[in-house]
């Protein structure tokens, strides 16, 4: 089966940067992913690792180490938007045929001024 | 807009009753996803259908079905329905074997 754990809450502020960790416990592993959700909207894509390392996409960066099963998203300069939830999913070896997501329960992130 | 569409945007309905919620996938897109969300639960997976055929099950009920149509359009009906049942069902579409989902905007279900 697969366990995924990300801390239910975090707060920080604006202008700050913020790391959302994210462990996780799979019978195989074929890529972790993050999603930003708005309270009420459809969950957006962040990013995609599949091999150990950092990838950067503007003020979101996101790590892995899969021999940890721990990912990181690292968000910088912190804007008053960017309180939402971020999810942790895992797509496991098992379902490398299908596509299928497992995902976390969420981290509630909000920014103050 | 994300490309997958997803109707009705809101639904309200009494314990007891039958819902069919739709989902029309990416253009290009074989696999279609459904989810749940509740208040207090993250997303859990439902079902996934590929090119009309079921190709993988979670934690679905057996008073849910879906199916996939020819037009690869899928359906998700929800029956004999429980306050339980209230929640945001969210449909996904990915390429076979691709980089992962795109969401359309989720259906919110009211039982009452």
């Amino acid at each position: 089966g697969q366990n995924i754990d990300q801390p239910t809450e975090m707060t920080a502020t604006e202008g700050a940067i913020v790391q959302i960790n994210c462990t996780y416990q799979t019978s195989g592993f074929n890529g972790l992913f993050w999603y930003q959700q708005h309270a009420g909207e459809a969950p957006t894509f962040l990013s995609y690792n599949v091999l150990d390392g950092l990838e950067e996409k503007g003020r979101f960066s996101s790590f892995l180490s899969r021999s940890k099963g721990y990912s990181y998203l690292l968000l910088k300069e912190l804007q008053m938007k960017d309180s939402a939830s971020y999810l942790c999913a895992v797509r496991d070896h098992g379902s490398s045929n299908t596509g299928k997501l497992i995902f976390g329960q969420g981290t509630t992130l909000q920014v103050k001024p | 807009d994300s490309g997958v569409t997803q109707t009705p945007k809101h639904l309200i309905t009494a314990t007891g009753q039958r819902v069919t919620l739709r989902c029309s996938p990416r253009s290009g897109d074989l696999s279609v996803y459904w989810y749940q969300q509740s208040l207090d639960q993250g997303l859990q997976f439902l079902i996934q259908y590929y090119n009309g055929e079921e190709r993988a099950k979670g934690n679905i009920l057996e008073r849910f079905s879906a199916q996939q149509f020819p037009d690869l359009h899928s359906e998700l009906n929800l029956s004999s329905l429980e306050l339980g049942d209230s929640a945001l069902y969210f449909c996904a579409s990915s390429e076979i074997l691709g980089y992962g989902y795109t969401f359309g905007s989720g259906t919110r279900l009211t039982v009452v």
